[in-house]
C-alpha cells in the first residue's frame, strides 16, 4: 500500500530564507509524486509533479523538488521565502497516472517577517 | 477556460439528513474523483467516476454514493449524515481518453459541509 509521511506539521522560516519541506513516500511500484498547495478556504493547487525522467522537478512560484529513489524522498525547496508562500503544503503519491492520489497530512508553512 | 467548479460552497445539515454535492469538471476532462478533507488533515480519496461508472473506491461506507452524468459532471451523495462527516469535500477532474490521458488531477475549490 502506498503512503506519504510529511515531517513537521508546522514549519517556520524567515522571509528570504530557504524553504525546505520534507516528504517521504512508500510505494511498491515506481511512483507518481506531487506537491500541492492550499491557501486558506481554497482548494488544492498543483505546485509540481514527478512522473518519469529528470529527478529534479521545477514548479510554479519558484518551488522545486528532487525525487530520490534510494531515500524514498521528494522534498520541496524554495531558495527564498516570500510572505505569500504562507499556506498548507501537501505531498502526495499515486501508482498510476489515472489512479487515486494518497496525500500526506500536510505541513503548514509560516513566514516570519 | 473554466476550471473545476463545485456547488454549493458551504452547506449546513443536521445529523441523519442527506446531502448532495455537485461538481463540473474542467473542460475536456472526462473523469471525476471525490476527496474528503477533514479539518487539519490531508484529503482522503472517496471514489472516482469514469464513463458514468464508479471506477475506484476508497475506504468509505456505502452511505457515500455518487453519480456521473453524460456531460461528465458528477454528484456526491451522503446519506444518514454523522457529525464526523463534517469536512471540505473536494472534486478533482482528469482525462482518461486515450488521446488525452492526463497525469494530473485538477481540484475544485471544494464544498464545506458542516453537520450539526
Amino acid at each position: 500500500a502506498q503512503s506519504v509521511t510529511q515531517l513537521g506539521s508546522h514549519v517556520s522560516v524567515s522571509e528570504g530564507a530557504l524553504v525546505l519541506l520534507r516528504c517521504n513516500y512508500s510505494s511498491s511500484v515506481p511512483p507518481y509524486l506531487f506537491w500541492y498547495v492550499q491557501y486558506p478556504n481554497q482548494g488544492l493547487q498543483l505546485l509540481l509533479k514527478y512522473t518519469t525522467g529528470a529527478t529534479l522537478v521545477k514548479g510554479i512560484n519558484g518551488f522545486e523538488a528532487e525525487f530520490k529513489k534510494s531515500e524514498t524522498s521528494f522534498h520541496l525547496t524554495k531558495p527564498s521565502a516570500h510572505m505569500s508562500d504562507a499556506a498548507e503544503y501537501f505531498c502526495a503519491v499515486s501508482e498510476r497516472r489515472d489512479d487515486k492520489i494518497i496525500f500526506g497530512k500536510g505541513t503548514r508553512l509560516h513566514i516570519l517577517p | 477556460d473554466a476550471g473545476v467548479t463545485q456547488s454549493p460552497t458551504h452547506l449546513i445539515k443536521t445529523r441523519g439528513q442527506q446531502v448532495t454535492l455537485r461538481c463540473s469538471p474542467k473542460s475536456g476532462h472526462d473523469t471525476v474523483s471525490w476527496y474528503q478533507q477533514a479539518l487539519g488533515q490531508g484529503p482522503q480519496f472517496i471514489f472516482q467516476y469514469y464513463e458514468e461508472e464508479e471506477r475506484q473506491r476508497g475506504n468509505f461506507p456505502d452511505r457515500f454514493s455518487g453519480h456521473q452524468f453524460p456531460n461528465y459532471s458528477s454528484e456526491l451523495n451522503v446519506n444518514a449524515l454523522l457529525l464526523g462527516d463534517s469536512a471540505l469535500y473536494l472534486c478533482a477532474s482528469s482525462s482518461l481518453k486515450v488521446s488525452q490521458v492526463t497525469d494530473t488531477q485538477y481540484f475544485g475549490p471544494g464544498t464545506r459541509l458542516t453537520v450539526l
